[in-house]
């Protein structure tokens, strides 16, 4: 089992649609939870960064983190055709581990 | 203007040479990494160095090596002994050791490699 589950897709939604990522981990010592954006031929770019269990947001972005679940979300509200990426969660405690990356399409 | 930047942005290479990726931060950095990247398989970690003249293998360290002369560069050699380079090379550097806040990574835009 890998220390971090991530739903490659892809992910086609409509633009405005609310756009739901998600990601699983094993390890109960990861504290640090991110979410990385990565465009096609891109380094990644950090989005969001939370700690420990909780809600946080920012602008339409939310990231959420329930660690007695061991389950992090990242919601995009009202997506737009630039949401298009690799959205990577990433978790950060003894060490950092990346998620493989869900690929989204919003479509005009 | 404070980043990461890597060099060449696409590189190739032909069996059986070494190449060598450049990587350069400005953002005053303690920690730097490299990870390889392949589709459906997430980002690998290479190598890492929490310290200039230090540095600590990855999960994927064979075939490749490193040196950290200083604080800002942090180049990764591909050697003929990696028998599958061509990926999607990442550097990334972050203010301090894995574990809390300041292990935060931020990422340079990466190089292409592609062996013929």
């Amino acid at each position: 089992q890998k220390e971090v589950e991530q739903d490659p897709g892809p992910l086609s939604v409509p633009e405005g649609a609310i756009v739901s990522l998600n990601c699983t981990y094993s390890n109960s010592a990861f504290q640090y939870f991110m979410w990385y954006r990565q465009y096609s031929r891109k380094g990644p770019e950090l989005l969001m960064y939370t700690y420990s269990s909780g809600n946080k947001e920012d602008g339409r972005f939310t990231a959420q983190v329930d660690k007695s679940s061991k389950y992090i979300s990242l919601f995009i509200r009202d997506s737009q055709p630039s949401d298009s990426a690799t959205y990577l969660c990433a978790m950060s405690g003894d060490d950092m581990r990346f998620g493989a990356g869900t690929r989204l399409t919003v479509k005009p | 203007d404070g980043g990461i930047t890597q060099s060449p942005k696409y590189l190739f290479r032909k069996e059986g040479q070494n190449v060598t990726l450049s990587c350069e931060q400005n953002l005053n950095h303690d920690a730097m990494y490299w990870y390889r990247q392949d589709p459906g398989q997430g980002l690998r970690l290479i190598y890492y160095s929490q310290i200039v003249n230090d540095f600590q293998k990855g999960d994927i360290a064979e075939g490749y090596s490193v040196s950290r002369e200083k604080k800002e560069s942090f180049p990764l050699t591909v050697t003929s002994a990696q028998k599958n380079p061509t990926a999607f090379y990442l550097c990334a550097s972050s203010m301090g050791e894995a574990g809390g806040p300041r292990d935060t990574q931020y990422f340079g835009p990466g190089t292409r490699l592609t062996v013929l």
